[in-house]
């Protein structure tokens, strides 16, 4: 079966780091997508891995391990804008499509 | 470059009814996703159109329907309402299909709130 697995909720303080963790099984794989969305809004693209590795944007980096079908969404200096879900989505290839994770809430305290 | 947009932005419909919701792409872009998101499912595919042909669709009842036109936009539609069938429908548009095999960004609509009483 498909299935992309992050957890519900995380929690941290302004200025710290934080990890948010996606894992994922899919029959096929042409590339991870992070994207965060406040509430209400759409969902904003973030960032696209598609080789292993760490993509570094800003404050923001996103890593990839395909042989073990694992990412991570790293957010450093955070901020109180950054309170928002953070989607992990997979493409694959041929019909497969887009399946997104449930999104993980994260809330920055003061 | 004007991004996507969907309209109506909020709907109330009863029970029974049926809806038709809008989506016009980023201009060139001929891949048109839809999906439906609610705070316990997350986001789940509806289904893609690419060149006015539905190349993907989810594991959604037949009251969910759609179409894509010659100019990219896209119209969903979703009979026989039901409460479970509220929540945020977000479109999505990409330059490629899905299935394509280079980096394929998707861009997302604000998307339409529907409510079903």
């Amino acid at each position: 079966g498909q299935n992309i697995d992050q957890p519900t909720e995380m929690t941290a303080t302004e200025g710290a780091i934080v990890q948010i963790n996606c894992t994922y099984q899919t029959s096929g794989f042409n590339g991870l997508f992070w994207y965060q969305q406040h509430a209400g809004e759409a969902p904003t693209f973030l960032s696209y891995n598609v080789l292993d590795g760490l993509e570094e944007k800003g404050r923001f980096s996103s890593f990839l391990s395909r042989s073990k079908g694992y990412s991570y969404l790293l957010l450093k200096e955070l901020q109180m804008k950054d309170s928002a879900s953070y989607l992990c989505a997979v493409s694959g290839s041929g019909t497969y499509k887009y399946i997104f994770g449930t999104g993980t809430r994260l809330k920055v305290l003061a | 470059k004007a991004g996507v947009t969907q309209t109506p932005r909020y709907l109330i419909k009863t029970r029974g009814q049926q809806v038709t919701l809008s989506c016009s792409p980023i201009s060139g872009h001929r891949s048109v996703s839809w999906y439906q998101q609610t705070p316990g499912q997350g986001l789940q595919f509806l289904f893609e159109y690419f060149s006015e042909t539905q190349r993907n669709k989810g594991n959604f009842p037949g009251r969910f329907s759609g179409r894509q036109f010659s100019n990219s936009r896209s119209e969903m539609n979703v009979s026989t309402l039901e409460l479970g069938d509220s929540a945020l429908y977000l479109c999505a548009s990409s330059l490629y299909g899905t299935s394509a095999s280079s980096y394929n960004e998707q861009f997302f609509g604000p998307g339409t709130r529907l409510t079903v009483l």
